[in-house]
Formats: C-alpha cells, structure tokens, sequence
C-alpha cells in the first residue's frame, strides 16, 4: 500500500542537541512539505520541496533544515538554533501542480519533547 | 503566512446533534478541501471542492463551496463519538497550486 511514513513517533531532545526526523512516501509524489503543530494551533509550514535537490522556506524556517537527495525522502533537522522545538511535526506529500486538487497526503506525525 | 479564518474554535456537543462549521478567506479559492485530523495522527482528507456552489457528501459529512469563492462550510449529520476531532478546512490560491492555505483549525468534543 502506498503511503507517508514518519519515524519515530515519539523523539525526546536534550537542550543543545540537533535532532533528524524521518519522512518517506512511496506515492511517487515530487512535493513534500514539512509542517510544526502546536498544542490548539494550526498548522505552520517550515520547508517544502518540489523536486529532488531543491527546497524553499516556509513561514517558520527559522532553527530548521532539511534535505531532498531522494524523491522518496525529505527529513527534517531540528537544531540547537530553534528555540521553542516542542511541537507536533507532521510531513505530507503531494502531486506538483495537484497539490490544490488532490489536496495533500499526510504522515501520522512525530511528537517532540525537549527534555 | 496566510491562514483562513475557521469557526468555530471548538465545539461541545451532545451525541446525535447535527454540526456545522465555516472557513471564510479574503482571497478567491478555486479548490476549498476538508480534512479531519484524529488526537496523536496526521489530517485525513475527507472532501475536496472544485467549483463555486457545489454541494458534496461524504456519507454524515456535507461540505459546500460558497457561490463567492471566498468560503466553505461543513456540515455533519447526527454526529457519533468518532467524529471527535479537528477538522480543517484549506484552500488552493490559483488552479493546480502546489501550496494549500490551511484554516486554524475547529475542535469537535462530544458528550456521551
């Protein structure tokens, strides 16, 4: 079954620590997108990337990066330099120039917690 | 970033009561779309909208596409408890944009 998969589930940081979180899709979709939730908010989105080796700045880039080497994969680097990190991260995918149609696939997210 | 505007922010309501909740933008749509997002999950899509107008209905769910372009409305029918929920409504600025502009976002609670 094709799908958005992100690992782990839950992730624990200490301050001062840089964190990966994982994201595949096997739907063969060219645009990923990375979104931060936080407790009764909406969704805000860090980074999205269309094509494989390019990516743009969401509205909250800021303590963030990520990479496109693989059409499959988009993870996410929490870094030491983002200071409020706890958050619901969910990543989802879509179809480029179908992503306002189709509307997106999302993952079942990953929790952090800084410890 | 933008964000449409969703209301309500949270809804408490009994078992078998109808539910209805609004999603209104300052800029033209042409794509509104409906996700449902469970505790601890990702959203799960469960309308899409393509024309000013239209009304479409995904079982107890009916969501329609404000004649102006510029709303939506979801309506859920004799509501059980695994509607509980945060449903979010998002809309595509230009035909075939790869961005969607979400909504804030309405809570559903419902007492037994």
């Amino acid at each position: 079954d094709g799908g958005i998969t992100q690992s782990p589930k839950y992730l624990f940081r200490k301050e001062g620590q840089n964190v990966t979180l994982s994201c595949e899709q096997n739907l063969n979709h060219d645009a990923m997108y990375w979104y931060r939730q936080d407790p009764g908010q909406g969704l805000r989105l860090i980074y999205y990337s269309q094509i494989v080796n390019d990516f743009q700045k969401g509205d909250i880039a800021e303590g963030y990066s990520v990479s496109r080497e693989k059409k499959e994969s988009f993870p996410l680097t929490v870094t030491s330099a983002q200071k409020n990190p706890t958050a619901f991260y969910l990543c989802a995918s879509s179809i480029v120039g179908g992503g306002g149609n189709y509307g997106y696939t999302f993952g079942s997210g990953t929790r952090l917690t800084v410890v | 970033g933008q964000q449409l505007n969703q209301s309500p922010q949270s809804m408490f309501i009994q078992e078998g009561e109808d539910v209805s909740m609004n999603c209104t933008s300052s800029s033209i749509f042409n794509t509104w779309l409906w996700y449902k997002q469970e505790p601890g999950e990702g959203p799960v899509l469960l309308i899409a909208l393509y024309k000013a107008g239209e009304l479409t209905s995904n079982g107890r769910l009916t969501a329609q596409f404000g004649i102006t372009r510029k709303d939506s409305f979801l309506n859920i029918s004799a509501s059980i408890p695994s509607d509980v929920g945060i449903y979010f409504c998002a809309g595509s600025l230009n035909f075939g944009n790869e961005k969607l502009t979400f909504g804030t976002g309405t809570r559903l609670t419902i007492i037994p």
